[in-house]
């Protein structure tokens, strides 16, 4: 299995441009969530989803959007990327109440 | 809403100490997980515990439920183990999870 797969690791957006964030696993997991993390703070949650077809927001939804349209893929949108976007996103997926297995991660600055 | 507190924020110790985190939440849960993120690195998840005590290798966790407080600790530390450790808490079956801030752990060899 290759577990959660994100991409790209990398990318540096102009402000007011959008991009879609991959991500996708092989587990089978109903759970998928996206976080962000900013330096020195935790994990905050943008927006989750419990299945295929179903997703809510976070602590943090604001400028982003997401589609689960099957079980393994989960992409983030962002919309009109400002700098308070600069951050690194993880990708993760769980099954009820399993361990979080997460993605590597992708850094992204907005400029 | 379920607040998770971490101590030390940040820690240094020499090779071979054996080191204690600590993690406190303030809502009953269904599960405390421990990561690990290596610096600029992926998360990898350590334990997942509901009660009691868990080991992998030099990896101890503890959980006491009554008091809303879980324990880390790894015995004969190495460089290698330099990273920041997360607490992180869930209810909800897994709908929910809240992370604490880290620790940061630097091992001297």
């Amino acid at each position: 299995n290759a577990g959660v797969t994100q991409t790209p690791k990398f990318r540096i957006l102009k402000i007011g441009q959008s991009m879609t964030l991959q991500c996708a696993q092989d587990m089978n997991h109903n759970y998928m969530y996206w976080y962000r993390q900013d330096p020195g703070m935790g994990l905050k949650l943008i927006y989750y989803s419990v299945g295929a077809g179903i997703t809510d927001k976070g602590e943090v939804p604001n400028g982003y959007n997401v589609s689960r349209s099957t079980t393994e893929d989960f992409p983030l949108r962002l919309e009109l990327a400002a700098p308070s976007q600069t951050s690194v996103y993880f990708c993760a997926s769980s099954y009820r109440d399993s361990p979080l297995h997460f993605g590597n991660g992708t850094r992204l600055t907005v400029t | 809403k379920n607040e998770v507190e971490q101590s030390p924020q940040n820690l240094t110790a020499q090779e071979g100490e054996f080191i204690t985190i600590n993690c406190s939440y303030s809502v009953g849960i269904s599960a405390l997980h421990w990561l690990q993120q290596h610096p600029g690195g992926g998360i990898v998840s350590l334990f997942m515990l509901s009660s009691g005590k868990k080991k992998h290798g030099r990896l101890i966790a503890t959980i006491n439920i009554q008091e809303k407080h879980s324990s880390l600790h790894i015995t004969a530390s190495h460089p290698r183990d330099s990273a920041v450790y997360i607490c992180a808490v869930s209810w909800d079956y897994g709908q929910n999870f809240v992370f604490g801030p880290g620790t940061r752990l630097s091992v001297l060899p």
